[in-house]
């Protein structure tokens, strides 16, 4: 079965440091990925896609994934975090969002 | 409208009793999902419609959840006998074209408490 797997629930960084939240997935062809992020109390935002092409995607508020299919992941990045990054982050698969369980991002300052 | 809405944002109900979720998508926009949100869990997939034609429904989770959208614009969840673990947030997304290629924008969600 397609499948979206987040390893890490919850995850601390401090403001400025660099962040890497994981994902990883199971399906046979190319996969349509997503990285989704969630406020509290608010609807879920695109940050990126992937679909095909180049494998490293660019998104908003300074994001970034990679497609590695060696590894079957498609890991978000950014370089410096910024206080109000805290927020629920979901990774999602295929046409009809198959959705993992988020990785809840605490910012300190 | 510039948006995805949904209504109404909160809905408190007695068990047994049947609720309908409204949602209205992104104008023009052909694909429309619902999904279902439990606390602290990822969404969960429910339906999926293409202009009127509900070509998914493989998540519903029971033949008490159904959804319309008769004229391929505003969609309808309804949950009849609604029993305490259906209390989640429904979630209602929608796509310029099918496939997803163009990203799907979601709606603020409903929050269903049955009590």
């Amino acid at each position: 079965a397609q499948s979206v797997t987040q390893p890490d629930i919850h995850i601390t960084v401090s403001e400025g440091a660099s962040l890497e939240l994981r994902c990883n997935y199971s399906y046979g062809a190319t996969p349509y990925l997503f990285w989704y992020v969630q406020s509290p109390g608010q609807g879920l935002q695109l940050l990126l896609k992937y679909f095909s092409g180049d494998t490293l995607v660019q998104g908003i508020k300074g994001f970034e994934a990679e497609f590695k299919r060696s590894q079957s992941s498609f890991n978000l990045r950014k370089p410096s975090v910024h206080w109000s990054d805290a927020a629920e982050y979901f990774c999602a698969g295929n046409y009809k969002l198959t959705f993992g369980k988020g990785t809840l991002l605490t910012v300190n300052p | 409208g510039a948006g995805v809405s949904q209504s109404p944002r909160y809905k408190v109900a007695k068990r047994g009793q049947d609720v309908a979720l409204r949602c209205d998508p992104i104008s023009g926009h052909v694909s429309l999902f619902w999904y279902q949100q439990a606390l602290g869990q990822g969404p969960e997939f429910l339906t999926y419609f293409q202009n009127e034609a509900q070509l998914d429904k493989s998540g519903l989770p029971s033949d008490r959840f159904f959804a319309e959208r008769p004229e391929g614009s505003v969609s309808t969840l309804k949950i009849q006998r609604t029993q305490q673990e259906d209390s989640a947030v429904y979630l209602c997304a929608s796509s310029f074209r099918a496939g997803g290629i163009y990203g799907y924008t979601f709606g603020s969600g409903t929050r269903l408490t049955v009590v």
